[in-house]
């Protein structure tokens, strides 16, 4: 089945340690994208990649790396200069193009302590 | 900047009723998609629809259809025969900025059916 993986589901950091969220697809799209959603709130943009070997700053980029090696994973990674890193982490993919609808991953949950 | 607003917190509807939630955006872009997300407890983000703007006919999936007024800038959903499983937050979302990758969502409206 295709589709679109994180992992892992929860994860736990103490204060000060950087931390990275898988994120794999096997749709064959060619972009992808972070989000992050807060209570009370919609999901708000991270970073997204249109292919590989490039992606663009979102909304709240700061505190927050990634990487698009490949054209199926896109790893986020959580640095200790995000201020305040617990949240809910969803990972997206789209065709591209023409096509703007996003498929998303099931989420990673983000503590820390 | 592009915006969309869900101004309904919160809404409740009894199972197999109809309930609709509400959305508006501003854009200066012509041609562009709009879409409704679920969410439910699990949190997975379910894509419920998708209407091209440049469609006059309004979409239609099973249950769930739109309301699109392309002058007004309106895009509600309507879920006709509630049951008990549509009970998510529903996000409505457009592609924002200049390239047509990214979407902006709205807050969300937490829908409960009840029984």
């Amino acid at each position: 089945d295709g589709g679109i993986t994180q992992s892992p589901k929860y994860l736990f950091r103490k204060e000060g340690q950087n931390v990275t969220l898988s994120c794999e697809q096997n749709l064959n799209h060619d972009a992808m994208y972070w989000y992050r959603q807060d209570p009370g709130q919609g999901l708000r943009l991270i970073y997204y990649s249109q292919i590989v070997n490039d992606f663009q700053k979102g909304d709240i980029a700061e505190g927050y790396s990634v990487s698009r090696e490949k054209k199926e994973s896109f790893p986020l990674t959580v640095t200790s200069a995000q201020k305040n890193p617990t949240a809910f982490y969803l990972c997206a993919s789209s065709i591209g193009l023409e096509r703007h609808e996003q498929f998303f991953g099931p989420g990673t949950r983000l503590t820390v302590l | 900047a592009q915006t969309v607003t869900q101004s309904q917190p919160e809404m409740s509807v009894q199972e197999a009723e109809t309930v609709t939630l509400s959305c508006t955006y501003d854009t200066s872009e012509n041609n562009y998609y709009l879409f409704w997300y679920k969410q439910p407890p699990s949190r997975q983000m379910i894509l419920v629809i998708r209407q091209e703007a440049y469609k006059q006919q309004n979409a239609t999936e099973n249950r769930f259809s739109v309301n699109f007024q392309k002058a007004a800038k309106s895009f509600s959903l309507k879920i006709s025969d509630s049951q008990l499983g549509d009970t998510a937050m529903y996000f409505c979302a457009f592609p924002s900025g200049g390239s047509n990758y990214k979407l902006t969502f709205g807050k969300g409206t937490l829908l409960t059916v009840n029984p």
